[in-house]
């Protein structure tokens, strides 16, 4: 089962920022939060990743929660080749990635 | 440039048949992972293996088998025990100490 529970979908105007969140409750403490991007039959995307500090990188921030329960992928300046499904993922014991259904991300002109 | 090949993108078979899906990666990377995505879900472990000559099983490994012969090769065998075969099947790699999880192109299987 997986470890996040994320809102199914989300719209985000062009050039503003894209706040997607994510909880994951029961994760533990050596578990790491990743999010990965998928858009249409194609293989997913890393973006970023993190423990329990917040970590930025080119494509976006994440701002994790100081109780690790839930976190937030940061995009920016949204922009259309955005769009596409955000997974937000917990690594578990065995370097696993268990997938959650993820969010859909519109963004629009 | 280093990546993962999945072949081919797009293959039919007759209800049945075994089929094998092909994974090559030039990354060096030790451990490669197998997921099948049907509509609308995410991605679903199958098997993923560590190291040479080691696999486990994943969430959803009925019906399926693998070999890690060499390390920049695992192929996944669908086999005519999995009972709903029709899905896209991705292949995925990682290093220990890299960032992430390289994940290849895919391939959709339609068993018809």
């Amino acid at each position: 089962d997986a470890k996040t529970t994320q809102p199914p979908s989300m719209d985000c105007a062009e050039g503003r920022a894209a706040n997607l969140p994510c909880n994951h409750s029961t994760i533990s403490g050596n578990e790491y939060v990743y999010w990965y991007r998928q858009i249409h039959s194609q293989g997913p995307q890393y973006i970023i990743h993190g423990l329990k500090n917040n970590e930025t990188n080119e494509m976006a921030s994440l701002i994790i929660t100081e109780d690790r329960k839930s976190s937030t992928l940061i995009l920016p300046h949204a922009t259309l080749r955005d769009t596409a499904v955000y997974y937000c993922i917990v690594r578990v014991r065995g370097n696993k990635l268990v997938f959650g259904a993820g969010t859909i991300l519109r963004v629009k002109s | 440039d280093g990546g993962i090949t999945q072949s081919p993108k797009y293959l039919f078979r007759k209800e049945g048949q075994n089929v094998t899906l092909s994974c090559e990666q030039n990354l060096n990377h030790d451990a490669m992972y197998w997921y099948r995505q049907d509509p609308g879900q995410g991605l679903r472990l199958i098997y993923y293996s560590q190291i040479v000559n080691d696999f486990q099983k994943g969430d959803i490994a009925e019906g399926y088998s693998v070999s890690r012969e060499k390390k920049e090769s695992f192929p996944l065998t669908v086999t005519s025990a999995q009972k709903n075969p029709t899905a896209f099947y991705l292949c995925a790699s990682r290093n220990r100490g890299e960032r992430g999880y390289t994940f290849g192109s895919g391939t959709r299987l339609t068993v018809v």
